[in-house]
């Protein structure tokens, strides 16, 4: 498609079970970065990926939480154990990659991914 | 770490009127990004700003770096219904973690006819 998709669009678990969120960057963009969003919050940063490598894993709220990008595309979010906590929405953002003299790229933002953990 | 302080948090305006919004920062940045999200919807970025002094308009949208690169403004002009939305704040230090936004906890934008 032309624009970042992501998977599943809403998710309900129990506490303590284990949850994979995917995302598809837009093709050609190797840039991709995780944020996650609670209610009535701005975004909290989570992880970026340029291709398969993860420079800043700086975000990541806890070990329970990991990702990894494949074949420089698709990337899967997965949280172990849930909590009660981790409810929100987790957004995925792709870009081009890389710097271009002192200007950051434009990130494209999918639609999202409701997690409710009850 | 660096905290964004964006307000206000919510306004209620009347069609046609203006709207002003800021962004403050406890530390520098060097870029900042206004974006606005709809609802069920990611972000959508509106307007960036690279360089301190910078002021940049997209339409009724204008936008401006604060000289400290430590705020930023956002104004509507002329508001119209589709202006409803969340309108974040962003800051990026680009020479040191690229692509990492730091976002400011939104703007609730609402319109009446």
């Amino acid at each position: 498609g032309a624009g970042v998709s992501q998977s599943p669009s809403n998710k309900v678990t129990e506490k303590g079970k284990d949850v994979e969120l995917r995302c598809d960057p837009i093709s050609g963009h190797t840039a991709l970065y995780w944020y996650r969003q609670s209610l009535g919050q701005g975004l909290e940063f989570l992880i970026y990926f340029q291709g398969n490598s993860a420079p800043d894993k700086s975000g990541l709220p806890s070990d329970r939480f990991s990702a990894e990008r494949t074949g420089g595309s698709v990337s899967t979010l997965t949280i172990q154990r849930t909590q009660q906590e981790d409810s929100a929405v987790y957004l995925c953002a792709s870009s081009l990659g890389g710097l271009w003299g002192n200007h950051q790229e434009t990130q494209y933002f999918g639609p999202g991914t409701r997690l409710l953990v009850l | 770490g660096q905290q964004l302080n964006q307000s206000p948090q919510s306004m209620f305006i009347q069609e046609g009127e203006d709207v002003s919004m800021n962004c403050t920062s406890s530390s520098i940045f060097n870029t900042w990004l206004w974006y606005k999200q709809d609802p069920g919807e990611g972000p959508v970025l509106l307007i960036a700003l690279y360089k301190a002094g910078e002021l940049t308009s997209n339409g009724r949208l204008t936008a401006q770096f604060g000289i400290t690169r430590k705020d930023s403004f956002l104004n509507i002009s002329a508001s119209i219904p589709s202006d409803v939305g969340i309108y974040f704040c962003a800051g990026q230090l680009v020479d040191t973690n690229a692509g990492k936004s730091t976002f400011g906890d939104g703007t609730t934008l609402t319109v009446k006819p």
